[in-house]
């Protein structure tokens, strides 16, 4: 299986700066055929679902804020929050569908 | 308004069945893959078995390969875990999801609620 390993496990950010979350994969998710990175982030709010925000590594799901993004190739990924509003304190998880079973990173919990 | 809904939940002992059930709405059922993906209390996000679009191939986690069956109606718009033998550690939230495409080489677009399970004497 591959692991997902995200960095770090909480986040503390003020209001209106960056967050930045890492997510390493223990092989390469980048399918050669395609040339896409099999990556995806989710955020998930207290008491509710995760909610898709970024798949493909880098392309914004339909109706999710520009202030999100998505970079990386291969093993080393990268969720960007510019500009943190009080809304997007959550917990942010990393998924590869490279491969059987698709796998989630353990989480990083961003905070005020 | 594309919408999942989960169902089947419930107190079981160990060594017991439960069969989830997910009414999906709002969208053409037979054109996507379905996944099932668990959450523990307080824990992170668990996929626990797959489906395509026609039935045709499934996929299991190691850890309930065996014991759980996926299976869906399309006539009826709905996924299903069969879920036997349960232990204490399948105590969960049980999500029905959404696959972006026919199979779940993808990424999950649409999560139900979810559904409580708990696994105990």
């Amino acid at each position: 299986d591959i692991v997902m390993t995200q960095s770090p496990d909480s986040l503390a950010v003020s209001l209106g700066e960056r967050a930045t979350i890492n997510c390493k994969s223990s092989q390469s998710v980048l399918y050669s055929s395609n040339n896409y990175n099999h990556l995806a982030w989710y955020q998930q709010k207290p008491g509710q679902p995760p909610k898709l925000l970024i798949y493909w590594a880098s392309t914004r799901e339909s109706g999710v804020p520009d202030r999100f993004s998505g970079s990386g190739s291969g093993t080393d990924f990268t969720l960007s929050i510019t500009s943190l509003q009080a809304e997007d304190v959550a917990v942010y998880y990393c998924q590869q569908y490279y491969s059987f079973p698709p796998t989630f990173g353990q989480g990083t919990k961003v905070e005020l | 308004e594309v919408q999942l809904v989960e169902s089947g939940g419930g107190v079981v002992r160990p060594g017991g069945s439960l069969r989830l059930s997910c009414a999906a709405s709002g969208f053409t059922f037979d054109d996507y893959g379905m996944s099932w993906v668990r959450q523990a209390p307080g824990k992170g996000l668990e996929w626990v078995s797959g489906i395509n679009w026609n039935g045709g191939s499934t996929g299991y986690a190691d850890s309930v390969k065996g014991r759980f069956t996926i299976s869906r109606d399309n006539a009826k718009n709905s996924l299903y875990l069969q879920m036997n033998s349960l232990r204490a550690e399948d105590t969960a939230l049980y999500h029905c999801t959404r696959c972006r495409g026919g199979t779940c080489y993808n990424a999950f677009d649409i999560w139900g609620q979810g559904t409580m399970v708990s696994v105990s004497s």
